[in-house]
């Protein structure tokens, strides 16, 4: 596609219930990231991915956090038993894969855990 | 260790004031990447301008200028004459060679209100 896409756009669950979040970078593009942002607040890294394997998932706050990328394309956040913590606008974004590449996002899922 | 200060919380002015964005990075490395990004209140990060650490010449871009300098680590960003539509939240981040990950690391925004 033309830009990165996220879906959905919103979502709001319940405490303890899981949730995926779906990235489909911009075509080409190698590299693949995930990032947080609580309100009003920075960008917290959770994990990037090169192709389908994630050399640096160091952001992940906890185990209940998972992620995975198919065919070096589309990935998948997955928030289990999730917490209002939570909370936030999580982000996707893809680049060429080199280190003199910008990263192009998307426009983020809002998750909202009540 | 990396890491990226943007200092600026939030910083008002009144349309057509000048205003500089301060960013100082932290970094180990000798080759790395600087990048600026706007956030406007629709959510989407916007990328606006990334630069080498070997290349220090100042860029400017329109209305937009950035100054780099090693010697104080830091990456300036200038908007001159603001105007309303450059009320934003802006990102300085961050890309380390030596990592091998490439990630990014933002600072933590500031906010940027231009009135009318």
């Amino acid at each position: 596609g033309a830009g990165v896409s996220q879906s959905p756009s919103n979502k709001v669950t319940e405490k303890g219930k899981d949730v995926e979040l779906r990235c489909d970078p911009i075509s080409g593009h190698t590299a693949l990231y995930w990032y947080r942002q609580s309100l009003g607040q920075g960008l917290e890294f959770l994990i990037y991915f090169q192709g389908n394997s994630a050399p640096d998932k160091s952001g992940l706050p906890s185990d209940r956090f998972s992620a995975e990328r198919t065919g070096g394309s589309v990935s998948t956040l997955t928030i289990q038993r999730t917490q209002q913590e939570d909370s936030a606008v999580y982000l996707c974004a893809s680049s060429l894969g080199t280190v003199n590449t910008e990263a192009f996002f998307g426009q983020g899922t809002r998750l909202t855990v009540v | 260790a990396q890491k990226v200060t943007q200092a600026q919380t939030e910083i008002s002015v009144v349309e057509k004031e000048d205003v500089t964005l301060d960013c100082v990075y932290e970094t180990r490395d000798t080759t790395y990447y600087l990048f600026w990004y706007k956030q406007p209140p629709s959510g989407e990060l916007v990328f606006l301008i990334r630069r080498n650490s070997f290349d220090e010449q100042n860029e400017i871009s329109g209305r937009y200028s950035w100054n780099f300098q090693k010697s104080t680590s830091s990456f300036n960003f200038t908007i001159t004459a603001s105007q309303v539509v450059d009320s934003a939240v802006y990102f300085c981040a961050l890309s380390e060679a030596w990592s091998g990950t490439y990630k990014y690391i933002f600072g933590t925004g500031t906010r940027l209100k231009v009135l009318a």
